[in-house]
Protein backbone atom coordinates (compact mmCIF):
# COMPACT_ATOMS: atom_id res chain seq x y z
CA UNK A 1 0.00 0.00 0.00
CA UNK A 2 1.10 3.49 -0.69
CA UNK A 3 2.36 5.78 2.54
CA UNK A 4 3.24 9.12 2.42
CA UNK A 5 5.48 10.62 5.08
CA UNK A 6 6.29 14.30 6.21
CA UNK A 7 8.40 14.94 8.58
CA UNK A 8 9.10 17.03 10.99
CA UNK A 9 6.02 17.40 12.76
CA UNK A 10 6.75 20.38 14.43
CA UNK A 11 9.48 23.15 14.18
CA UNK A 12 9.96 26.43 15.82
CA UNK A 13 12.83 28.55 13.81
CA UNK A 14 13.88 31.82 13.95
CA UNK A 15 13.64 34.70 12.02
CA UNK A 16 16.36 34.60 9.28
CA UNK A 17 16.80 30.80 9.45
CA UNK A 18 16.75 28.53 6.65
CA UNK A 19 13.64 25.85 5.90
CA UNK A 20 13.75 22.38 5.00
CA UNK A 21 10.68 20.53 4.80
CA UNK A 22 11.35 16.93 3.54
CA UNK A 23 8.38 14.68 2.13
CA UNK A 24 8.43 10.92 0.69
CA UNK A 25 5.76 8.42 -0.91
CA UNK A 26 6.22 5.13 -0.71
CA UNK A 27 4.48 2.05 -2.56
CA UNK A 28 4.25 3.94 -6.01
CA UNK A 29 5.88 5.27 -8.49
CA UNK A 30 6.07 8.42 -10.71
CA UNK A 31 3.22 10.37 -8.52
CA UNK A 32 2.77 13.64 -8.77
CA UNK A 33 3.96 15.69 -5.97
CA UNK A 34 1.80 18.33 -4.29
CA UNK A 35 2.83 20.92 -1.15
CA UNK A 36 0.19 23.15 0.15
CA UNK A 37 -0.13 25.73 3.41
CA UNK A 38 -3.14 26.47 5.64
CA UNK A 39 -2.04 29.33 7.20
CA UNK A 40 -3.89 30.80 10.21
CA UNK A 41 -7.55 31.50 9.86
CA UNK A 42 -6.65 30.37 6.16
CA UNK A 43 -7.68 27.86 3.73
CA UNK A 44 -5.24 25.25 1.75
CA UNK A 45 -2.68 27.44 -0.53
CA UNK A 46 -1.22 25.46 -3.05
CA UNK A 47 2.47 25.88 -2.95
CA UNK A 48 4.00 23.83 -5.19
CA UNK A 49 3.29 21.00 -7.27
CA UNK A 50 5.64 18.37 -9.35
CA UNK A 51 4.83 15.91 -12.31
CA UNK A 52 7.91 14.33 -12.10
CA UNK A 53 11.75 14.94 -11.20
CA UNK A 54 13.26 18.14 -11.76
CA UNK A 55 10.15 19.56 -12.66
CA UNK A 56 8.57 22.06 -10.19
CA UNK A 57 5.94 24.56 -10.96
CA UNK A 58 5.46 27.33 -8.59
CA UNK A 59 1.44 28.20 -8.03
CA UNK A 60 2.86 31.92 -5.63
CA UNK A 61 5.37 33.87 -5.51
CA UNK A 62 7.27 33.85 -1.88
CA UNK A 63 10.22 33.26 -0.16
CA UNK A 64 9.81 29.26 -0.09
CA UNK A 65 11.57 27.10 -2.83
CA UNK A 66 10.67 23.30 -3.91
CA UNK A 67 12.35 20.62 -5.48
CA UNK A 68 12.26 17.07 -6.19
CA UNK A 69 15.68 15.29 -6.49
CA UNK A 70 14.14 11.71 -6.37
CA UNK A 71 11.09 10.23 -8.01
CA UNK A 72 9.76 10.26 -4.56
CA UNK A 73 10.82 12.98 -2.56
CA UNK A 74 9.47 16.41 -2.64
CA UNK A 75 10.92 19.21 -0.48
CA UNK A 76 10.13 22.79 0.28
CA UNK A 77 13.15 25.06 1.30
CA UNK A 78 13.81 29.06 2.18
CA UNK A 79 16.88 30.40 2.60
CA UNK A 80 15.89 32.98 4.67
CA UNK A 81 12.40 32.51 6.74
CA UNK A 82 10.04 35.34 7.35
CA UNK A 83 7.18 35.69 10.27
CA UNK A 84 4.63 35.27 7.05
CA UNK A 85 5.82 31.71 6.99
CA UNK A 86 4.53 30.29 9.60
CA UNK A 87 1.80 27.53 8.80
CA UNK A 88 0.99 24.28 8.78
CA UNK A 89 2.53 22.79 5.81
CA UNK A 90 1.36 19.80 3.99
CA UNK A 91 2.55 16.92 1.05
CA UNK A 92 0.20 15.49 -1.13
CA UNK A 93 0.48 12.75 -3.86
CA UNK A 94 -1.67 11.84 -6.66
CA UNK A 95 -1.14 8.84 -8.80
CA UNK A 96 -3.20 9.26 -11.50
CA UNK A 97 -1.10 11.37 -14.37
CA UNK A 98 -3.91 12.54 -16.61
CA UNK A 99 -7.14 12.46 -15.93
CA UNK A 100 -8.50 12.61 -12.64
CA UNK A 101 -7.88 10.54 -8.99
CA UNK A 102 -11.08 9.60 -7.72
CA UNK A 103 -10.25 10.65 -4.29
CA UNK A 104 -8.17 13.62 -4.68
CA UNK A 105 -4.81 13.69 -3.29
CA UNK A 106 -3.70 11.66 -0.22
CA UNK A 107 -2.10 14.23 2.69
CA UNK A 108 0.67 13.85 4.91
CA UNK A 109 0.11 14.20 8.58
CA UNK A 110 1.45 18.34 8.27
CA UNK A 111 4.51 20.49 9.75
CA UNK A 112 3.55 22.71 11.99
CA UNK A 113 6.07 25.71 11.20
CA UNK A 114 6.11 28.53 13.61
CA UNK A 115 8.65 31.60 12.68
CA UNK A 116 9.39 33.59 15.68
CA UNK B 1 -9.87 35.53 -6.16
CA UNK B 2 -11.19 32.83 -4.76
CA UNK B 3 -12.57 30.16 -6.93
CA UNK B 4 -14.00 28.08 -4.17
CA UNK B 5 -16.03 29.75 -1.11
CA UNK B 6 -17.11 28.75 2.45
CA UNK B 7 -18.81 31.37 3.14
CA UNK B 8 -19.12 30.02 6.75
CA UNK B 9 -16.23 29.78 8.94
CA UNK B 10 -17.93 28.17 11.64
CA UNK B 11 -21.20 25.77 12.20
CA UNK B 12 -22.74 24.47 15.36
CA UNK B 13 -24.97 21.38 15.86
CA UNK B 14 -26.34 19.51 18.08
CA UNK B 15 -25.93 15.64 18.42
CA UNK B 16 -27.97 13.78 16.25
CA UNK B 17 -29.38 17.05 14.01
CA UNK B 18 -28.36 17.41 10.25
CA UNK B 19 -24.94 19.29 9.80
CA UNK B 20 -25.17 21.25 6.00
CA UNK B 21 -21.84 22.64 5.07
CA UNK B 22 -22.31 24.98 1.69
CA UNK B 23 -19.97 25.75 -1.00
CA UNK B 24 -19.69 28.36 -4.04
CA UNK B 25 -17.69 28.08 -7.09
CA UNK B 26 -17.30 30.24 -9.84
CA UNK B 27 -15.40 28.57 -12.14
CA UNK B 28 -17.16 27.30 -14.65
CA UNK B 29 -14.55 24.59 -15.57
CA UNK B 30 -14.81 22.87 -12.71
CA UNK B 31 -16.28 19.84 -12.94
CA UNK B 32 -15.72 17.22 -10.16
CA UNK B 33 -15.74 18.22 -6.27
CA UNK B 34 -14.71 16.54 -3.25
CA UNK B 35 -15.22 16.92 0.27
CA UNK B 36 -12.18 16.44 2.80
CA UNK B 37 -12.40 16.21 6.73
CA UNK B 38 -9.32 17.61 8.74
CA UNK B 39 -8.46 17.32 12.39
CA UNK B 40 -6.13 19.59 14.29
CA UNK B 41 -2.53 19.09 13.74
CA UNK B 42 -3.33 16.44 10.87
CA UNK B 43 -3.60 16.29 6.73
CA UNK B 44 -7.10 16.48 4.93
CA UNK B 45 -8.55 13.12 4.41
CA UNK B 46 -11.02 12.07 1.36
CA UNK B 47 -14.56 11.97 2.81
CA UNK B 48 -16.83 12.15 -0.40
CA UNK B 49 -17.14 13.92 -3.77
CA UNK B 50 -19.29 14.26 -6.99
CA UNK B 51 -19.01 14.58 -10.70
CA UNK B 52 -20.36 17.49 -12.66
CA UNK B 53 -22.76 14.82 -14.46
CA UNK B 54 -24.86 13.99 -11.31
CA UNK B 55 -26.61 15.82 -8.50
CA UNK B 56 -26.20 14.09 -5.51
CA UNK B 57 -23.80 11.18 -3.98
CA UNK B 58 -24.27 9.18 -0.76
CA UNK B 59 -22.26 7.25 1.09
CA UNK B 60 -23.45 6.32 4.85
CA UNK B 61 -24.18 9.69 6.40
CA UNK B 62 -22.43 11.60 4.11
CA UNK B 63 -24.25 13.04 1.28
CA UNK B 64 -23.20 15.55 -1.34
CA UNK B 65 -25.64 17.78 -3.40
CA UNK B 66 -24.53 19.28 -5.98
CA UNK B 67 -26.41 22.39 -7.87
CA UNK B 68 -24.96 23.71 -11.27
CA UNK B 69 -27.18 26.04 -12.44
CA UNK B 70 -26.06 28.06 -9.02
CA UNK B 71 -22.15 26.87 -8.97
CA UNK B 72 -22.99 25.31 -5.55
CA UNK B 73 -22.79 22.58 -3.37
CA UNK B 74 -23.87 21.23 -0.23
CA UNK B 75 -22.65 18.50 2.06
CA UNK B 76 -25.14 16.79 4.55
CA UNK B 77 -24.12 15.00 7.57
CA UNK B 78 -27.15 13.18 9.03
CA UNK B 79 -27.38 12.19 11.96
CA UNK B 80 -24.14 14.11 13.16
CA UNK B 81 -22.41 12.29 15.45
CA UNK B 82 -19.44 14.31 17.71
CA UNK B 83 -16.80 12.43 16.00
CA UNK B 84 -17.72 14.91 13.06
CA UNK B 85 -16.19 17.52 14.86
CA UNK B 86 -13.87 19.06 12.24
CA UNK B 87 -12.60 21.21 9.75
CA UNK B 88 -14.28 20.72 6.38
CA UNK B 89 -12.75 21.64 3.29
CA UNK B 90 -14.30 21.71 -0.45
CA UNK B 91 -12.15 21.68 -3.19
CA UNK B 92 -12.55 21.10 -6.99
CA UNK B 93 -10.58 20.00 -10.42
CA UNK B 94 -11.52 21.80 -13.54
CA UNK B 95 -11.39 19.49 -16.90
CA UNK B 96 -7.86 20.65 -17.63
CA UNK B 97 -6.88 19.05 -15.11
CA UNK B 98 -5.06 21.50 -13.36
CA UNK B 99 -4.49 21.05 -9.57
CA UNK B 100 -7.11 20.96 -6.99
CA UNK B 101 -8.64 24.28 -5.92
CA UNK B 102 -9.89 24.27 -1.79
CA UNK B 103 -12.41 26.58 -0.34
CA UNK B 104 -11.01 27.94 3.03
CA UNK B 105 -13.19 25.69 5.15
CA UNK B 106 -15.69 25.17 7.64
CA UNK B 107 -14.68 24.43 11.06
CA UNK B 108 -18.00 22.15 12.29
CA UNK B 109 -18.56 21.60 16.10
CA UNK B 110 -21.11 18.82 17.08
CA UNK B 111 -22.20 19.44 20.71
CA UNK B 112 -23.24 16.66 22.65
Amino acid sequence: SQTIHQWPATLVQPVGSPLSLECTVEGTSNPNLYWYRQAAGRGLQLLFYSVGIGQISSEVPQNLSASRPQDRQFILSSKKLLLSDSGFYLCAWSGVKKGKSLYGYTFGSGTRLTVV
Amino acid sequence: DQQVKQNSPSLSVQEGRISILNCDYTNSMFDYFLWYKKYPAEGPTFLISISSIKDKNEDGRFTVFLNKSAKHLSLHIVPSQPGDSAVYFCAAWDSGNTPLVFGKGTRLSVIA
